[in-house]
């Protein structure tokens, strides 16, 4: 069975400091793996995510993860995060091309001015 | 172009009682997936329909049962609400693979709404 494990329940940073959430992930099959960020009181919005190809895929905001099979890890990267990171963040798996999502249980960026 | 909507955004319920959420897909997404969000959880796969067929489903009872309808849109039954049923339920939409000719459609992604936050007393 998948499984999604985020290692970091809440991770405090300054601004302007890199930041780095954990996922890492467990299946038999070829995955897809995507990030997801959670505002307050909001639904999910996609961050990146992993199909095939290039292992390190990029967000138009700056936030980048690598998709690395051999360690079954796709953490998230940030060199430098603003206030407005501030959020919880959702690591997913899923068979490839069954859009049934396995989630992490989330981490929560608060970043610190 | 219209996100996937849902609604209501809140309601509240008594043990017993029973509940029905509504979800429109993104234009142009024919499968739609339900997800329970309990507090300080992730997301938890219910189940997904395409077609008016439910395709998939995880580990829930039966008091959880669904709907789509021709326009592809969906609605989400809950049948003896629970105490543990209070939760953020999500809809999600996309393009379920479903042959050679669509592998260009397939993008892997879920398009996810705002949710319907359900407190059961």
């Amino acid at each position: 069975a998948q499984s999604v494990t985020q290692l970091d329940s809440q991770v405090p940073v300054f601004e302007e400091a890199p930041v780095e959430l954990r996922c890492n992930y467990s299946s038999s099959v070829s995955v897809y793996l995507f990030w997801y960020v959670q505002y307050p009181n909001q639904g999910l919005q996609l961050l990146l995510k992993y199909l095939s190809g290039s292992t390190l895929v990029e967000s138009i905001n700056g936030f980048e993860a690598e998709f690395n099979k051999s360690q079954t890890s796709f953490h998230l990267r940030k060199p430098s995060v603003h206030i407005s990171d501030t959020a919880e963040y959702f690591c997913a798996v899923s068979n490839a091309g069954t859009y049934k999502y396995i989630f992490g249980t989330g981490t929560r960026l608060k970043v610190l001015a | 172009d219209a996100g996937v909507t849902q609604s209501p955004t809140h309601l509240i319920k008594t043990r017993g009682q029973q509940v029905t959420l509504r979800c429109s897909p993104k234009s142009g997404h024919d499968t739609v997936s339900w997800y329970q969000q309990a507090l300080g959880q992730g997301p938890q796969f219910i189940f997904q329909y395409y077609e008016e067929e439910e395709r998939q489903r995880g580990n829930f009872p039966d008091r959880f049962s669904g709907h789509q309808f021709p326009n592809y849109s969906s609605e989400l039954n809950v049948n003896a609400l629970l105490l543990g049923d209070s939760a953020l339920y999500l809809c999600a939409s996309s393009l379920l693979p479903t042959g050679t000719f669509r592998l260009a459609e397939n993008t892997g992604e879920l398009f996810f709404g705002e949710g319907s936050r359900l407190t059961v007393l």
